[in-house]
């Protein structure tokens, strides 16, 4: 019930494509699901976030798609640029005293020039 | 400034050593964590301090010695770490623990290896 699960565990999309990376979770007290994209030895920055009373977030590329009753959220990157190419997380959290983030398994993600 | 800063970004010691790392965050955020990374995986909890308590420990090896002290200051104090804490150790922080949005904010890592 703790899982987030996370897939594909990698993609390769075309510069100007969209990328597509979705997570599934089952505990419903989760009520917060940030995404994080991480580079190679750097630490993990948060991209977007969103809760469960909104059905979609857009930041400029990057919009979050959110399916309360599939407990599903996705991750949707348009004109996927070859410096997107990186590993992104997605996290749930529960609104509690802990704090803490359960993240996903993580995506791969290249974008061919 | 959403920075969480951390020192050293490299470090290697030997399986005897004791070494300190340390992040700062100037952000007024109450609830600092520390987190390990393995190449090709997620990051795993393994402290959490709130208000400069510790919040929780996820069961993680006395070899590994959180210090907090002051509301900017984190510490991880290592000693006789094994080859296998070899890792990507990540200091994070949030404005609590986790009431309404509280984004939690990474630093760049302290890459270690252990010899």
């Amino acid at each position: 019930q703790q899982q987030v699960k996370q897939s594909p565990q990698s993609l390769i999309v075309q510069k100007g494509g969209i990328s597509i990376i979705n997570c599934a979770y089952e505990n419903t007290a989760f009520d917060y699901f940030p995404w994080y994209q991480q580079f190679p030895g750097k630490g993990p920055a948060l991209l977007i976030a969103i809760r469960p009373d909104v059905s979609e977030k857009k930041e400029g590329r990057f919009t979050i798609s959110f399916n309360k009753s599939a407990k599903q959220f996705s991750l949707h990157i348009m004109d996927s640029q070859p410096g997107d190419s990186a590993t992104y997380f997605c996290a749930a959290r529960k609104s509690s005293n802990t704090g803490k983030l359960i993240f996903g398994q993580g995506t791969t993600l290249q974008v061919k020039p | 400034d959403t920075e969480v800063t951390q020192t050293p970004k490299h470090l290697v010691m030997g399986m005897t050593n004791k070494k300190s790392l340390k992040c700062e965050q100037h952000m007024g955020h109450r609830a600092m964590y520390w987190y390990k990374q393995k190449a090709k995986k997620p990051p795993e909890l393994m402290f959490v301090y709130s208000y400069e308590k510790l919040s929780i420990n996820e069961s993680v090896p006395s070899r590994f010695s959180p210090e907090c002290p002051n509301s900017s200051l984190l510490n991880l104090h290592l000693h006789a770490l094994q080859p296998e804490d070899s890792a990507l150790y990540l200091c994070a922080s949030s404005q609590d623990l986790g009431t309404g949005s509280s984004e939690a904010f990474f630093g760049q890592g302290t890459r270690l290896t252990v010899v």
